[in-house]
């Protein structure tokens, strides 16, 4: 079936470097891929989302990139603060009208080291 | 404005009960979609709603059903509990039809004993 696997399960970076997490996905079908943003306790909030006709996103620290013929998709934060210090989930989605669905991967627990 | 609210925040059942969790959506927002979240992995989809009509279903038995109501707000109905139900039940609202751009709820606790 569908699958979204997200690398790595843990991260820790020095505080001001850069944070990488790879996703990739099954279903060719998916166009849509959002970033979601879970701190302790807290709901999932999303942070960045890019659809499949763009190869790349960028809002301030946050870029996402696409590579659609591999089915690979990567967040990319600059400059982390101990606030980026958190739990985040990729997820990929076919996103059209009928039998809509949506995969998340398993999350990559983000720690900023001071 | 309120967010996605939840109702309840936590719940203990025992095995075989059944269990209803309520949300109400964003204002406007018409859609409504249910996850799975247990400990240490990502929300996994049960159902998603528009306009009062299931337009997704997620790997989940029959034993997990929803609506959702003229007014938007939904329940997410889970019989004969069993242990490896215990997870927290998020609920999402967007927008449009499709699954982009949810916005969630605190989600309800349940713990199945």
């Amino acid at each position: 079936g569908e699958n979204v696997e997200q690398h790595p399960s843990t991260l820790s970076v020095q505080e001001g470097d850069s944070a990488v997490i790879k996703c990739t996905y099954s279903d060719s079908a998916s166009n849509y891929f959002p970033w979601y943003k879970q701190e302790l306790g807290k709901r999932p909030q999303l942070i960045i989302d890019i659809r499949s006709n763009v190869g790349e996103k960028k809002d301030q620290r946050i870029a996402v990139t696409l590579n659609k013929t591999a089915k690979h998709f990567s967040l990319h934060i600059t400059e982390t603060q101990p606030e980026d210090s958190a739990v985040y989930f990729c997820a990929a989605s076919p996103s059209y009208s009928s039998a809509s669905k949506i995969i998340f991967g398993s999350g990559t627990r983000l720690s900023i080291r001071p | 404005d309120a967010g996605v609210t939840q109702s309840p925040t936590h719940l203990i059942k025992t095995r075989g009960q059944h269990v209803t969790l309520r949300c109400s959506p964003i204002s406007g927002h018409k859609s409504v979609s249910w996850y799975q979240q247990v400990l240490g992995q990502g929300p996994q989809f049960i159902f998603q709603y528009y306009e009062k009509e299931e337009r997704g279903r997620g790997n989940f038995p029959d034993r997990f059903s929803a609506r959702q109501f003229p007014n938007y707000s939904s329940e997410l109905n889970v019989n004969a509990l069993l242990l490896g139900d215990s997870a927290l039940y998020l609920c999402a609202s967007s927008l449009a039809e499709l699954n982009e751009k949810l916005f969630f709820g605190s989600g309800t606790q349940l713990s199945v004993l």
